[in-house]
Parts: C-alpha cells; structure tokens; sequence
C-alpha cells in the first residue's frame, strides 16, 4: 500500500516552461488536494476535487489547472512557469463520508522556476 | 474569511517534559480537527484527529477540543528529541477542504 505518490521529486524550469505534476493515490479515497506551501505562508489550497468528475478553486488557483483523470489520479499543470511558483507542492487525497475527513499527504514535489 | 492561528514559536521543552500546542480557529460551522507534525523537507504526517468536545488520547499524544471558544490544543507528554518538528493545526467542515494553520515549532532539547 503505496499511499499516496507523487512524481516529480525535484523539478527546475524555466521562466514561460509547462509541466504536469502526477499524483495518484490506492487508498480508494473520493476527494484529491493540490497544496503549495512556502515559508511563512503555510499550506493554501490550489485546487481540489471532492469526487471523481469535479474539480473547485482553492485559495490560490491562478496559473494552475487541474484534471481528474480518474478516481485515483489528480494531476496539476503550469502551462507557464513563473518564479512566484517555485515552491513545494504536495497532493493529499480523504475519504469524505463515515464521518472522516483525515487528508494524507503525498512526499511532495520541490519545483523552482528561474 | 476563515481563519485558523497558531503560535509560530520556536517552543523549546526540555526532554521529559509536556509540551503544550494550541490552536484556535474562526469558522463557527468547523466540524472536524487535525494535528499534523511535519519535519524538515518531510511532508505533513496525520497524528491526531478529534471531530467532539472534550480529550482524545492515543499514546504520549492528548487533543483536546473545545467548540465555544474554537479552541484546539495537543499536549505530548514526555516530550523526546524526535518530537522536534513543526506542528500543524488543520480545520475543516464536512466535506470540504481544511484550512491549515501555519504551524508551531517545537525543539525538544536533550
């Protein structure tokens, strides 16, 4: 039981450069996070998707997408890297329902964009 | 705009000793609640969960919630070296996403 992964690791890119961050998770959980986190500021909410086919704006949305791809998987895109994304972004998933609401956090991935 | 405080710190405890963490939080409707320890370069790792008034223990680890005044703490007791890490307080409604505080350090010293 892997939990919940995440690829990249490490990521540097340039200034105007796309990637696609992977997260995938086999605790069966219907609801995804993406969060960043920089020093001082905490972990705020990008994007989230309560179950699988919807997706909402967290705290900090812009310069980011996001697709469900399936119940396990939740991917993040910078289509166009700016050096205020550099950060750590780390994917957590839940089992909302029983009464539960306990978020498990991906190892995270450290991304900076010069 | 909900709102979730923590004391920043460093808090320094000697080995042995009960460190004491708190929380509060501004959502009235908030309905469950979270104690997360995260280490240096380490992602944040799920110790505690409390969703009712009152204490919740589970080892060296103790959270206690009060809802009329928002309130969260932990306390760990006999507080080892290992213990040292940063400790975020996460608040939630049902079905939503948590708000996270943006933790607590704490040094245990040996």
């Amino acid at each position: 039981n892997a939990g919940v992964t995440q690829t990249p690791k490490f990521q540097v890119l340039k200034t105007g450069q796309s990637m696609t961050l992977q997260c995938a998770q086999d605790m069966n959980h219907n609801s995804m996070y993406w969060y960043r986190q920089d020093p001082g500021m905490g972990l705020r909410l990008i994007y989230y998707s309560a179950s699988e086919g919807t997706t909402d704006k967290g705290e900090v949305p812009n310069g980011y997408n996001v697709s469900r791809l399936n119940k396990r998987e939740f991917s993040l895109r910078l289509e166009s890297a700016a050096p205020s994304q550099t950060s750590v972004y780390f994917c957590a998933s839940s089992e909302v329902g029983g009464g539960t609401y306990e978020q498990y956090f991906g190892p995270g991935t450290r991304l900076t964009v010069t | 705009q909900k709102e979730v405080e923590q004391n920043s710190g460093p808090l320094s405890v000697p080995e042995g000793a009960i460190a004491s963490l708190n929380c509060t939080y501004s959502d009235r409707g908030s309905q469950s609640f979270f104690w997360y320890r995260q280490y240096s370069g380490k992602s944040p790792e799920l110790i505690m969960s409390i969703y009712s008034n009152g204490d919740k223990e589970d080892g060296r680890f103790t959270a206690q919630l009060n809802k009329a005044s928002q309130y969260v703490s932990l306390l760990i007791r006999d507080s080892q070296p290992s213990d040292s890490a940063t400790y975020l307080c996460a608040v939630g409604q049902a079905g939503t996403a948590l708000i996270f505080g943006k933790g607590t350090t704490l040094s245990v010293s040996s």
